[in-house]
């Protein structure tokens, strides 16, 4: 089975500063997707970033960037020029290729911005 | 981006009573609907797969008797707990996809058992 592993509890940064979120996963697979979802006070889960396991480029998506490095099964979140509206849960989660898969979430990181 | 609506927000009911818990896929006919299960805190932990037309496939550990799903339309799953306890009270979420790799959620549901 699948398992995902955010080793950081709680990280925090300064507004406008750059924050790198740790998630490391395993499997037998050598296709998958690897996201990770943001969850505000609201709870509602919005999807920042998705990578393709079989794309080598690293996905962006405006300030939000991932270092995907597929032999050590890692898959980081940096977050450039922290905005007060960053501040929530970040989880990291793992698909299997397929349009019905389930995702595997790992824990979570507290996300805390300071002003 | 596709908007998966969850409903009740929010539910308040009496130890021994059961709830019903909607989530429905608003603009797009969802194959496939996962229900998820948070505790303050702590992470999504995946309760029972979804597939129309079919039984769920339930986690292991989850009580299939406890927790009905029924996914009866494209558009439409329901999760209802059955003589809920106190223990029930959780934050209860679901989710849809459709041959994508991306999930929607739905704003999840706060369930109350007093």
């Amino acid at each position: 089975a699948q398992t995902v592993t955010q080793s950081q509890p709680e990280m925090s940064v300064q507004e406008a500063e750059t924050v790198t979120l740790s998630c490391t996963y395993d499997t037998s697979e050598s296709d998958y997707y690897l996201f990770w979802y943001k969850q505000p006070p609201s709870r509602q889960m919005i999807l920042v970033i998705r990578q393709e396991a079989y794309k080598q480029q690293n996905a962006t998506e405006n300030r939000f960037s991932v270092n995907f490095q597929k032999a050590a099964k890692s898959f980081s979140l940096k977050i450039s020029d922290s905005q007060l509206g960053d501040a929530a849960m970040y989880f990291c989660a793992y698909s299997s290729q397929g349009g019905s898969e389930k995702l595997v979430f790992g824990k979570g990181t507290k996300l805390t911005v300071n002003p | 981006g596709a908007v998966v609506s969850q409903h009740p927000s929010w539910v308040i009911c009496k130890s021994g009573t059961s709830v019903k818990i909607e989530c429905r896929s608003l603009d797009f006919q969802a194959t496939t609907m996962f229900w998820y299960r948070q505790f303050p805190k702590q992470s999504l932990m995946l309760m029972a797969t979804s597939n129309e037309g079919s039984k769920a496939t339930y986690e292991q550990g989850v009580e299939k008797d406890k927790f009905l799903i029924n996914h009866a339309s494209l558009t439409l799953s329901t999760l209802t707990v059955t003589s809920a306890h106190p223990e029930d009270s959780s934050f209860y979420i679901c989710s849809a996809r459709i041959y994508s790799p991306e999930a929607f959620f739905g704003q999840g549901t706060r369930l109350t058992v007093v």
